[in-house]
């Protein structure tokens, strides 16, 4: 069992409306988790970062997270095709900031105008 | 925000040639880095973390004598590849975690290693 886990995709959905997407991960004792976005050829950047059961939102983005169910998942609200694009959902080993970033294999998006 | 940047951004080397890549946190001091690997259509693979002023700690299945690290200074970490071969074709990324209570990872632009 990988230790994060995401559909890869490609998750297809057309401009304006909400796109979700699901992580699940294994280690029951992770507390920081993550999404990010990677552009094709780029490097990833960070879009949310979520520790505690519930919502967060941030703009068009909500992050959700389930620790009894082990879950986290990201919606993006009025999709974009600049939404376009793969992404990554982490989690850190470990309370410290610098603990080590576990990734997701990534699901890729695809916003039709 | 924070800047990490990384040198060079692309490079293409011949079978059995050794090859460095920098990674240079330009905000902020950083007394740990991390290096991942991404092959296309695949996720991020971390490979070590680069610990400033000790031996970096190595990923299982990652051979610390083929991947040299070397993190000489607070603002400076570098991967060296020995020995490279085409299956080590690849996008090299580092990041930068920010410390004093934050929880941001500051990802570098990214080296692609071609080796032919």
């Amino acid at each position: 069992q990988k230790e994060v886990e995401q559909n890869s995709g490609p998750l297809s959905v057309p401009e304006g409306a909400i796109a979700s997407l699901n992580c699940t991960y294994s280690d029951r004792g992770s507390q920081s988790f993550f999404w990010y976005r990677q552009y094709s050829g780029k490097s990833p950047e960070l879009i949310m970062s979520i520790y505690s059961n519930g919502d967060k939102e941030d703009g068009r983005f909500t992050a959700q997270l389930n620790k009894a169910s082990q879950y986290v998942s990201l919606l993006i609200r009025d999709s974009q095709p600049s939404d376009s694009a793969t992404y990554l959902c982490a989690v850190r080993r470990g309370s410290s900031n610098t603990g080590k970033l576990i990734f997701g294999q990534g699901t890729t998006l695809q916003v039709k105008p | 925000g924070a800047v990490v940047s990384q040198h060079p951004s692309w490079v293409i080397c011949k079978s059995g040639t050794s090859v460095k890549i920098e990674c240079r946190s330009l905000d902020f001091q950083a007394t740990t880095m991390f290096w991942y690997r991404q092959f296309p259509k695949q996720s991020l693979m971390l490979m070590a973390t680069s610990n400033e002023g000790s031996k970096a700690t190595y990923e299982q299945g990652v051979e610390k004598d083929k991947f040299l690290i070397n993190h000489a200074s607070l603002t400076l970490s570098t991967l060296t590849v020995t020995s490279a071969h085409p299956e080590d074709s690849s996008f090299y990324i580092c990041s930068v975690p920010l410390a004093g209570g934050t929880d941001t990872q500051y990802f570098g632009p990214g080296t692609r290693l071609t080796v032919l």
